[in-house]
C-alpha cells in the first residue's frame, strides 16, 4: 500500500527555472497540505486543498501555485525558482475531520529541492 | 500570532526516565484536534498521538500519552521510559474544523536521549 507518494525525491534547480512537484494519495482522502521544513521554523503550510477542484493558501504561498485536477493528486508549482525556496518539502492527506474517523495527516517521504 | 508554541528547541534526557515535551496551542474554534509527530534524523513523519477537543480523557498509546490541559491551552506529550530509539525531532500540531480543517505546526523540539 502506497500511502502519499511525492515525487521527486531530490531536485537541484537554478535562479529562475520552473518546476512541479506531485503527489499522489491512494487512500481516497479529502485533504491535502504542502508544507516546507526548513532548520528552527518546523513546518509551514503553503498551500492546502479540501477537495477537487479546490485550493486554499496556508502560511506561506507566496512564490508557489497548486492545483488539485483529481481527487487522488495534488501538484505544487514553482513558477521561477529562488534560493529562498531551498527546503524540503512534504505532502500530506488526511481525511474530512466529519467522518469519525482518525483524523491525523498522513505524509510522504518528503522532496529534498535545491535552488542554487 | 503563533497558534502552536513549541517552547523547547532541544532536550536531553537520559535513558529511560520519562520526558514531557511542551505544546501551547492558540483557537477561539470550539472543535479541534492535537496530534504529535515523531520525525527521526532519516525524515519521515511518523505519528504517534491524537487528542480531540471533547474528549474527556487524556489519550494515550503505548509508550506516549497526552497531557490535555483545555483550559490552559496544553497538550504536552509524555514519553515513559524513553529509549534511544526515541531520539528525534518531535512536532505538535493542530487541526481546526471550523478553519478549513488545515493542519498547523509548531517548530519542533529535538530529543536526544543519552546512554
Amino acid at each position: 500500500n502506497a500511502g502519499v507518494t511525492q515525487t521527486p525525491k531530490f531536485r537541484v534547480l537554478k535562479t529562475g527555472q520552473s518546476m512541479t512537484l506531485l503527489c499522489a494519495q491512494d487512500m481516497n482522502h479529502e485533504y491535502m497540505y504542502w508544507y516546507r521544513q526548513d532548520p528552527g521554523m518546523g513546518l509551514r503550510l503553503i498551500h492546502y486543498s479540501v477537495g477537487e477542484g479546490t485550493t486554499a493558501k496556508g502560511e506561506v504561498p507566496d512564490g508557489y501555485n497548486v492545483s488539485r485536477l483529481k481527487k487522488q493528486n495534488f501538484l505544487l508549482g514553482l513558477e521561477s525558482a529562488a534560493p529562498s525556496q531551498t527546503s524540503v518539502y512534504f505532502c500530506a492527506s488526511s481525511p474530512n475531520s466529519g467522518t469519525g474517523y482518525s483524523t491525523e495527516a498522513f505524509f510522504g517521504q518528503g522532496t529534498r529541492l535545491t535552488v542554487v | 500570532a503563533q497558534k502552536i508554541t513549541q517552547t523547547q528547541p532541544g532536550m536531553f534526557v537520559q535513558e529511560k526516565e520519562a520526558v514531557t515535551l511542551d505544546c501551547t496551542y492558540d483557537t477561539s474554534d470550539p472543535s479541534y484536534g492535537l496530534f504529535w509527530y515523531k520525525q527521526p534524523s532519516s525524515g519521515e513523519m511518523i505519528f504517534l498521538i491524537y487528542q480531540g477537543s471533547y474528549d474527556q480523557q487524556n489519550a494515550t498509546e503505548g509508550r506516549y500519552s497526552l497531557n490535555f490541559q483545555k483550559a490552559r491551552k496544553s497538550a504536552n506529550l509524555v514519553i515513559s521510559a524513553s529509549q534511544l530509539g526515541d531520539s528525534a525531532m518531535y512536532f505538535c500540531a493542530m487541526r481546526e474544523v471550523f478553519r478549513d480543517d488545515k493542519i498547523i505546526f509548531g517548530k519542533g523540539t529535538r530529543l536526544h536521549i543519552l546512554p
